[in-house]
């Protein structure tokens, strides 16, 4: 079975700190992708990656950045936390699309990430 | 771009009725189509997909979702609701091309006894 894990289940932090959130797949998937979840709102991807190194931006970026160093992990940064971050993260992995549309995503159990 | 509505950001059934979740795509061509369920403080599961193989795509824990091309819909379906269905499910679909998933803003399904 494909297993997605983060580093965290409950997070709780301060305005104005660097927070990370780790995630780690274990099925050799090329993408990785980071969304946050808010009642009401759904899903919004904030940034996804295709590969090492290589990142996009997703519909909501703006105070965040990632870093993907090895296949497998894939982090999502908050590089100064504020409480409009307040949610939920969820991070999720996939073979590529290409060839392969039908493939789905496999998510992690989330991050809930609380900004005081 | 693509969007994806549904209907209803909660539905309530009784245990036994049956289930209906609504979902329609805006594309004019159809996407990839997607149906993922979230249990209470857990992350998403996959429920069923649309492959073009059939029209009527039949997933885990007895649901089933219909592909309209006609109303561009896709909506889920479970003949008898269990309590334990309660849980807030996404529809989601993907452009011909791209990896990345356009969800919708789910809907919570509440099962009273």
């Amino acid at each position: 079975d494909v297993k997605v894990t983060q580093s965290s289940r409950y997070l709780v932090k301060r305005t104005g700190e660097k927070v990370f959130l780790e995630c780690v797949q274990d099925m050799d998937h090329e993408n990785m992708f980071w969304y946050r979840q808010d009642p009401g709102l759904g899903l919004r991807l904030i940034y996804f990656s295709y590969d090492v190194k290589m990142k996009e931006k997703g519909d909501i970026p703006e105070g965040y950045s990632v870093s993907r160093e090895k296949k497998e992990r894939f982090s999502l940064i908050l590089e100064s936390a504020s409480t409009n971050q307040t949610s939920m993260y969820l991070c999720a992995s996939s073979p590529p699309a290409s060839g392969r549309p039908y493939n789905e995503q496999f998510f992690g159990p989330g991050t809930r990430l609380t900004v005081l | 771009a693509q969007s994806v509505t549904q209907l209803g950001s909660h539905v309530s059934v009784s245990e036994g009725a049956l289930v209906l979740l609504r979902c329609n795509y805006s594309s004019s061509v159809p996407p990839y189509l997607f149906w993922y369920v979230q249990y209470p403080n857990q992350g998403l599961q996959l429920l069923l997909k649309y492959t073009s193989a059939a029209t009527l795509v039949k997933g885990i824990n007895g649901f089933e979702a219909e592909f309209k091309k006609s109303e561009t819909s896709f909506h889920l379906t479970k003949p008898s609701a269990h309590m334990s269905d309660a849980a807030e499910y996404f529809c989601a679909v993907r452009d011909s091309g791209y990896s990345t998933l356009t969800f919708g803003k789910g809907t919570m399904l509440l099962v009273s006894p």
